[in-house]
Parts: C-alpha cells; structure tokens; sequence
C-alpha cells in the first residue's frame, strides 16, 4: 500500500538559515510527488511537484525539493528562512497506477525571528 | 476568478441527518477530489473523481457518498452522519496535477 511518512512533527529553524522538510514515500507504481503548504485561515497551497525528469525541482516562494529514488525521498528546502514561511507542510504522492492521492501527516514549521 | 467553492462552511448538526456539501470549480478540471483533515492525521481521501460519472474511493470512504453529474461539481453525501465524522473537510480540483483547494467545510456532529 502507498504511504508518505513526514517523520518530524514539528521544525524550528531560525529567520535566514536553510531549512529541509523531510519526506519518505512508498507506492507500487511511479510516483507523482507534491508539496504544499497550509498557511493559518488560507487553506492549502499547492508549492511544487515532482513528476518527471530533472531531480531538483523549483516551486513557489523559493522553495525546492529533491527527488531521491533510491532513498525514496522528497524533501523540501529552501535556502534562507523567512519568518512568514512558518506553516503547516504537507507532502503528498499519487500513485500512478491507481490516481489516488495520499497526504503525509504535516510538518509544522516555525521560523524563529 | 478561478476559485474552488465549497458549501457551507461550518455546519453543525445531529447524528443520522443526511447533509450535502457541495463542491464547485470554474476552471474546467477533470479530476476532483474530496479530504477530511483531522490533527495528527493530515489530509486522507475520502473519494476521487476523474471525469464526469467516474468516481472511485479514497482511503477512508466509508459512511460517504459522491457523485459526478457534471464536470464542474462534486457534492459530498453524508446520508447518516456520526460524531466521528467530525472534521474538516476540504474539496480540490486539479489540472496537471496541481490541486487548487476550496475553503474547507467545518463539521460537527453532535
């Protein structure tokens, strides 16, 4: 069965230094790897997504995220914090053989000023 | 403006009355999707649509109905709604596998 583990509850990072928001994956077919963000009263944000080609994509806001196969890993990054990117991450894949969708459990990130 | 719709957006209500939440979408999409969000749990699909009359179940489909009778709605059905589906639920639609989220719909079941 398909699975996304986001291992960390909760990430504190100080304003200007890198953050990484880790994510593992599971699925029996190729996967389509997403992240988006939940800001407070906003809803949910699509940021980027993973779907084929180069492993190092680009997204909203100045974040990326690296597709590792071997590790079965997308994590998210970005390479200096602000303290408005404090919000709730989720990670997300699609299983191509089948098109559901299945969420990670989040990530909530602090940006400390 | 390209918007996600979702009707209402808090509702309280009793054990067993049937309640709809609508769904709506102006930008054309084929594949739409309804969550529920609970903490500690994240988002979990309920049930998925790609396409008009194609509906198929999510991760936790059980106690919800849907339907797809044309392309821009897809209303959730809570036919006997228990306090355990007390939640958050959220609609999206998606094109190239971006999902565009509604608002969200507060429910409780008392």
């Amino acid at each position: 069965a398909q699975s996304v583990a986001q291992p960390e509850d909760q990430v504190n990072v100080a304003e200007g230094n890198p953050l990484t928001v880790k994510c593992t994956y599971s699925v029996s077919g190729n996967p389509y790897l997403f992240w988006y963000v939940q800001y407070p009263n906003r809803g949910l944000q699509f940021l980027l997504k993973y779907i084929t080609g180069d492993n190092l994509v680009k997204g909203s806001y100045g974040f990326e995220a690296e597709f590792n196969k071997s590790q079965t890993s997308f994590h998210l990054k970005k390479p200096s914090a602000l303290v408005s990117d404090s919000a709730l991450y989720f990670c997300a894949v699609r299983d191509t053989r089948d098109d559901k969708i299945i969420f990670g459990k989040g990530t909530r990130l602090h940006i400390l000023p | 403006e390209a918007q996600v719709t979702q009707n209402p957006r808090y509702l309280i209500t009793v054990t067993g009355k049937k309640l709809t939440v609508t769904c709506s979408q102006n930008m054309n999409h084929e594949y739409m999707s309804w969550y529920r969000q609970d903490p500690g749990l994240g988002l979990r699909q309920i049930y998925y649509s790609m396409n008009v009359e194609v509906t198929d179940k999510g991760d936790v489909p059980e106690g919800y109905k849907v339907s797809r009778k044309e392309k821009r709605n897809f209303p959730l059905i809570l036919e006997s709604p228990s306090p355990n589906q007390t939640s958050l639920y959220f609609c999206a639609s998606s094109k190239n596998n971006e999902q565009f989220f509604g608002p969200g719909t507060r429910l409780t079941v008392l």
